[in-house]
Parts: C-alpha cells; sequence; structure tokens
C-alpha cells in the first residue's frame, strides 16, 4: 500500500464549475500537507500547505486535512482552463526525512 | 530572478553511457533533491542531500550517482548501471530554518534512451 493514495483521474469538468481533488494517506507521522500543480513537461509548483486540520483558503484554492480520517482535499472554485494540469498531493513527517508524493490526479477544465 | 535551473531540457543517451544531468539554485537553500518522475508512479526520491559535501540515498538510488561540492549545485549522474533510466527528472531545493519551509522544484530534464 503507497503512503499517499490519488486517483489519478483524469477528471474532465467544464469551465466554471467546483473541482474537488482527494487524497488518502496511511503513515500517521505525517503532519505537514501540500498541494502541487504541474503543467504538462514543467516542474511542480507549490499551490497550497498546510499543517493542522480544517480548511486553508487562497483565492479559488481551499485545501482541507482531515487528520482523524486521514484525508486531504484541494478545492478550486470557478475553475478555468488554465487551471487544466496535474495536481499532485504531498505529505512530510515532523521531522522531514522526506517528501512522500501522490501519483497526481490529471485535470482538464473545458472551455 | 531566483530559483531553480536544470540543464539540459531533454537529453539523448545511448545504452552504456553515463550522463550527467545539471542542478543550480541560487536561493541560498541548504537541502537540495533529486527525484524521477514517470508515468502513474509520482514521484520518487533519488538522493538528497542537506549539507556541501554530504548527501543520502533515497528510495531508488540504484544505478544513480551524485555530488555536493558547492551549496548550490547538486548534479546527478545517471550511469549505465541504471537499467531503465528513461524518465522526467527533477531537481527541488529547500531551506532548512524549520520543518514548515517547502521544496520548490527546478522545470526537469527529461531523459530518452536511445
Amino acid at each position: 500500500q503507497k503512503e499517499v493514495e490519488q486517483d489519478p483521474g483524469p477528471l474532465s469538468v467544464p469551465e466554471g464549475a467546483i473541482v474537488s481533488l482527494n487524497c488518502t494517506y496511511s503513515n500517521s507521522a505525517f503532519q505537514y500537507f501540500m498541494w502541487y500543480r504541474q503543467y504538462s513537461r514543467k516542474g511542480p509548483e507549490l499551490l497550497m500547505y498546510t499543517y493542522s486540520s480544517g480548511n486553508k483558503e487562497d483565492g479559488r484554492f481551499t485545501a482541507q486535512v482531515d487528520k482523524s480520517s486521514k484525508y486531504i482535499s484541494l478545492f478550486i472554485r470557478d475553475s478555468q482552463p488554465s487551471d487544466s494540469a496535474t495536481y499532485l498531493c504531498a505529505s512530510v513527517s515532523g521531522g522531514y526525512q522526506k517528501v512522500t508524493f501522490g501519483t497526481g490526479t490529471k485535470l482538464q477544465v473545458i472551455p | 530572478d531566483g530559483g531553480i535551473t536544470q540543464s539540459p531540457k531533454y537529453l539523448f543517451r545511448k545504452e552504456g553511457q553515463n550522463v550527467t544531468l545539471s542542478c543550480e539554485q541560487n536561493l541560498n537553500h541548504d537541502a537540495m533533491y533529486w527525484y524521477r518522475q514517470d508515468p502513474g508512479q509520482g514521484l520518487r526520491l533519488i538522493y538528497y542531500s542537506q549539507i556541501v559535501n554530504d548527501f543520502q540515498k533515497g528510495d531508488i538510488a540504484e544505478g544513480y550517482s551524485v555530488s555536493r561540492e558547492k551549496k548550490e549545485s547538486f548534479p546527478l549522474t545517471v550511469t549505465s548501471a541504471q537499467k531503465n533510466p528513461t524518465a522526467f527528472y527533477l531537481c527541488a531545493s529547500r531551506h532548512q530554518g524549520g520543518p514548515t519551509d517547502t521544496q520548490y522544484f527546478g522545470p526537469g530534464t527529461r531523459l530518452t534512451v536511445l
């Protein structure tokens, strides 16, 4: 079992839709959670970063962490074609020995 | 501009050859990382370095070697011992001021074995 599980998609939505991207993790030592966005043939760019359970909002993006169920989510409101990319969730333990990445979910927003 | 640069963007290698991928950062970050990305497998850690002249193996270090002679540079050599080197290689760096400091990635190098 992978420590971080992520549905690879692809996920296709119409422009303006609310997108929900999800990951589950199994390692109870994970304390920090990140979402990266990766455009095709580019390096990942950090999108959101969270520590505690609850929601963190940044513009159209909301990251949600539920440590009790080991579930992390990224919501995108008013999705745009420019949001079309692969979204990677990642987790790291408090000692920061290494970052564990999900396999990524490919999102396509159709105009 | 501050950032991480990787070169070349595309690299072709004949079987049996060693090749070296360059990674340079001017962010004054202490730690640097090399990942390999294959379709459906996400990012897998090859090597990482938390300080100059020191580095540790990641999850898939076999067939790879690194050096860290300067803080800003962390080259990766893909040796002929790596059985399946065709992949997208990503370098990352991180300031080690605290556990909340996150990794930032370079643009990647796509290596193809002919």
